[in-house]
């Protein structure tokens, strides 16, 4: 599975747009982007995927450059239960193993 | 709720001892994963199941096994505990075959080694 990079960390004020870069630059034809995110503890929530087209969820938008090398998670109003550990991996559909790889992932901290 | 269950919640116990975890996944979901989350630390894949066989494996100790059951639920045994295997053990299941990939998650397994 493609590696990728986000930023450590990231803050976005209440009722804004909270824009996360994800950098994949090795991505391959057949691995999708997906998001996560852990609340404090929690169990990994799923947010959303894709391939190529944009994506569009009740929770978050997902914009994937052309090239697909990188992609961006919007939430469109942030609000402070969004504070949050969000992960972008890439890969690929298989019948048989997964073998889902998290990274560090980005502290988002929404402030009041 | 995801629908992925896990018990226990919380466990504690000494050095040296063994302990099971156990996870039943969403109703229809073949696949279980088990990751293991030390403080403050990142999601580690430890190993995955589908439809009661081994699909994939990462960083598992030797100490640490898992197996899933014809009803599909999993069992992740942990034994010779150590103080370093303190951590939040979560479970997570995906839909069958195919599918669109995604993981649900339970709310793990807080493991204390005293």
């Amino acid at each position: 599975d493609a590696k990728t990079t986000q930023p450590p960390s990231m803050d976005c004020a209440e009722g804004r747009a909270a824009n996360l870069p994800c950098n994949h630059s090795t991505i391959s034809g057949n691995e999708y982007v997906y998001w996560y995110r852990q609340i404090h503890s929690q169990g990994p929530q799923y947010i959303i995927h894709g391939l190529k087209n944009n994506e569009t969820n009740e929770m978050a938008s997902l914009i994937i450059t052309e090239d697909r090398k990188s992609s961006t998670l919007i939430l469109p109003h942030a609000t402070l239960r969004d504070t949050a550990v969000y992960y972008c991996i890439v890969r690929a559909f298989d019948t048989g193993g997964f073998k889902t790889i998290f990274g560090a992932g980005t502290r988002l901290f929404v402030k009041a | 709720d995801s629908g992925v269950t896990q018990t226990p919640k919380h466990l504690i116990t000494a050095t040296g001892q063994r302990v099971t975890l156990r996870c039943s996944p969403r109703s229809g979901d073949l696949s279980v994963y088990w990751y293991q989350q030390s403080l403050d630390q990142g999601l580690q894949f430890l190993i995955q199941y589908y439809n009661g066989e081994e699909r994939a494996k990462g960083n598992i100790l030797e100490r640490f096994s898992a197996q899933q059951f014809p009803d599909l639920h999993s069992e992740l045994n942990l034994s010779s505990l150590e103080l370093g295997d303190s951590a939040l053990y979560f479970c997570a299941s995906s839909p069958r075959g195919v599918g669109t990939g995604e993981l649900f998650f339970g709310e793990g397994s807080r493991l204390t080694v005293l």
